[in-house]
């Protein structure tokens, strides 16, 4: 079985200031993905960034970068040069290549301050 | 591309009666959908898994006579609430992937959520 933990339920940054979203996952699989998936208040899931366990480098989108840590088994989300519709609970998710259903964390809500 | 569809985006029901919600791939076939059911502030519970033109598989406590979940085609399942219940209340959000078989990421792809209220 997989678990996601966020440790941070809330979090506050100020427009144009960078923000880290911490992850942890435990997973006995060996082929495995991480998300991280974006609800703003209309509560529509957006995919935000995704990282293959098997690749070693970070991903990265614009503005939103990840710093995947497989050993430690993290997985934390950078967001750059935040902009107020950056504000939205954010998930950390994951799913193992022998199953389709993603395991998410409990969230962490991001509020981006003018 | 992929989008998922949800309807009604809201109802209101009474309590005894029961409510089916639509999720449909506007623009590609789903082997595979997902219904979630969520509270404010908190994170998707995955309900059930369901795969075209079998049954659905129901997660550990979710009621599958109450939850009746159909999926027919490849781009359409619906979640029935039978004999809703002011508990049932929620935030209900359904996913789908396409066919999988290649090594790529299992994508879910999520519809916009119906917001169910039982009076």
């Amino acid at each position: 079985a997989q678990t996601v933990t966020q440790s941070q339920p809330e979090m506050s940054v100020q427009e144009a200031e960078t923000v880290t979203l911490s992850c942890t996952y435990d997973t006995s699989e060996s082929n495995y993905y991480l998300f991280w998936y974006k609800q703003p208040p209309s509560r529509q899931m957006i995919l935000v960034i995704r990282q293959e366990a098997y690749k070693q480098q970070n991903a990265t989108e614009n503005r939103f970068s990840v710093n995947f840590q497989k050993a430690a088994k993290s997985f934390s989300l950078k967001i750059s040069d935040s902009q107020l519709g950056d504000t939205a609970m954010y998930f950390c998710a994951s799913v193992s290549g022998s199953a389709r259903q993603l395991t998410f964390g409990s969230g962490t809500q991001l509020t981006v301050l003018p | 591309g992929a989008v998922v569809s949800q309807h009604p985006s809201w109802v209101i029901c009474k309590s005894g009666t029961s409510v089916k919600i639509e999720c449909r791939s506007l623009d590609f076939q789903a082997t595979t959908m997902f219904w979630y059911r969520q509270f404010p502030k908190q994170s998707l519970m995955l309900m059930a898994t369901s795969n075209e033109g079998s049954k659905a598989t129901y997660e550990q406590g979710v009621e599958k006579d109450k939850f009746l979940i159909n999926h027919a085609s490849l781009t359409l399942s619906t979640l029935t609430v039978t004999s809703a219940h002011p508990e049932d209340s929620s935030f209900y959000i359904c996913s789908a992937t396409r066919g999988g078989g290649e090594r790529s990421y299992n994508e879910q792809f999520f519809g916009p959520g119906t917001r169910l209220t039982v009076l």
